[in-house]
């Protein structure tokens, strides 16, 4: 299956660290990309490559993943994270596939 | 700076077709890779159709296939992806978004500049 999974919504308290996951069978052999999204805003790129950083994102961002899950770390949660958060990945097939979604909450 | 304007969308009626564009400026549009994804309101990202750099390689989204098509004028430096048999399912922003240079086949879907998306309303 090409489905990647993700828990629709986690809460956070400022200042605290907070993971969110993705599942699906591709992430063995393909790596997870995670996408920010505020409300009316287009995604932006966050982690690609399952752990590497584009320029001008903050390191507070942390990608990780091992067999069939990968991670998001948020450490020291800011009220700016508050958003949407999508793992994207590749299928065998070549096709890309998004995660469903993750509505972060900053407390 | 580098930007990608998305723009075609509108309201249509089911059945209806539409061709939606994607101009690229301030890099060289013909070296990547590049997607449109879709996002019906309120739900999440949809990935739609991907093109290679010389348009050598095309992959569609199950949901769209046979009815969508992806092509791109590098030229001109335009994407373009032209919506046929449209239903209200197709109802959503769609964005174009540039594949991440130098990605390994294991890490695609790292999409580095979207556009700001253009919406397709399909209502009778």
């Amino acid at each position: 299956s090409s489905e990647l999974t993700q828990d629709p919504a986690v809460s956070v308290v400022l200042g605290q660290t907070v993971r969110i996951t993705c599942q699906g069978d591709s992430l063995r052999s393909y790596f997870a990309s995670w996408y920010q999204q505020r409300p009316g805003q287009a995604p932006v790129l966050v982690i690609h490559e399952r752990s590497k950083r584009p320029s001008g994102i903050p390191d507070r961002f942390s990608g990780s993943g091992s067999d069939i899950t990968a991670s998001l770390t948020i450490t020291g949660a800011q009220a700016d994270d508050e958003a949407d958060y999508y793992c994207c990945s590749r299928d065998r097939s070549g096709n890309r596939v998004f995660g469903g979604g993750t509505k972060l909450t900053v407390l | 700076e580098v930007h990608l304007v998305e723009s075609g969308g509108g309201l249509v009626q089911p059945g209806g077709s539409l061709r939606l564009s994607c101009e690229a400026s301030g890099f060289t549009f013909s070296a990547y890779e590049i997607n449109w994804v879709r996002q019906a309101p309120g739900k999440g990202l949809e990935w739609v159709a991907f093109i290679s750099e010389s348009a050598g390689t095309i992959f569609y989204a199950d949901s769209v296939r046979g009815r969508f098509t992806i092509s791109r004028d590098n030229a001109k430096n335009s994407l373009f992806l032209q919506m046929n048999s449209l239903s209200a399912e197709d109802t959503a922003v769609y964005y174009c978004a540039r594949e991440m240079l130098g990605v390994a086949v294991p890490g695609k879907g790292a999409f580095d500049v979207w556009g700001q998306g253009t919406m397709v309303n399909v209502s009778s």
